[in-house]
């Protein structure tokens, strides 16, 4: 089985402050991807990857940043944390299951910017 | 446009069915799914469903499909405490060359013992 490890599982940040969220896969995907959780939201795209230093933004990018160096890591920046940025943040990476693109997800990153 | 909703929140007894609706806009959907999202973890897949598919059934769980009026639902038949989670629908669109997922609000499935 695929998995996806989010280092921190809960985060407390200060405004203005620079946040990085860790993502690592263990398989070898492609794609990879950043959402936020909101509720009454549900799921929001902020960027993706579908290969090393390839980034493409998603629905909500203003504010956030990616970097991905290395196959297995994506990670998503915020240059300076804002109080509106407080969520859960989820990774994903995607395979291929009969032909259905299929998402495995880490366990979330909750950020709070006081 | 690429919309995908749900209603928030549906609460059943243990041992009766759930149905959990789902209604999406974009008729250009390839595949449809749902996933499970219990407390304090993230979206695990539960079943999928291809576009020229009208119903799927998984053991406990039956996807029906009625593309006419771009509604999706998922019946969850002896529905146990351990099924109390957050149930998300989404579609797959391709744009380009990018295959992209859309997720609904969630609905919150609270079942009562």
């Amino acid at each position: 089985d695929v998995k996806v490890t989010q280092s921190s599982r809960y985060l407390v940040k200060r405004t203005g402050e620079k946040v990085f969220l860790e993502c690592v896969q263990d398989m070898d995907h492609e794609n990879m991807f950043w959402y936020r959780q909101d509720p009454g939201l549900g799921l929001r795209l902020i960027y993706f990857s579908y290969d090393v230093k390839m980034k493409e933004k998603g629905d909500i990018p203003e504010g956030y940043s990616v970097s991905r160096e290395k196959k297995e890591r994506f990670s998503l920046i915020l240059e300076s944390a804002s109080t509106n940025q407080t969520s859960m943040y989820l990774c994903a990476c995607d395979g291929t299951a009969s032909g259905a693109n299929v998402l495995t997800f880490g366990a979330g990153s909750r950020l709070t910017v006081l | 446009g690429e919309d995908v909703e749900q209603s928030l929140f549906l609460s059943v007894r243990e041992g009766d069915s759930s149905v959990i609706n789902c209604t999406y806009t974009d008729s250009s959907s390839t595949y449809l799914y749902w996933y499970k999202q219990e407390p304090g973890a993230g979206l695990q897949l539960l079943t999928y469903i291809f576009s020229n598919m009208d119903m799927k059934q998984d053991q406990r769980l039956t996807v029906l499909l009625n593309k006419k009026d771009k509604h999706l639902s998922l019946r969850i038949a002896d529905t146990q405490t351990g099924d109390s989670a957050i149930y998300f629908c989404a579609e797959s669109l391709i744009r380009g060359a990018t295959n992209k997922l859309i997720f609904g609000t969630g609905t919150l499935l609270a079942v009562q013992p």
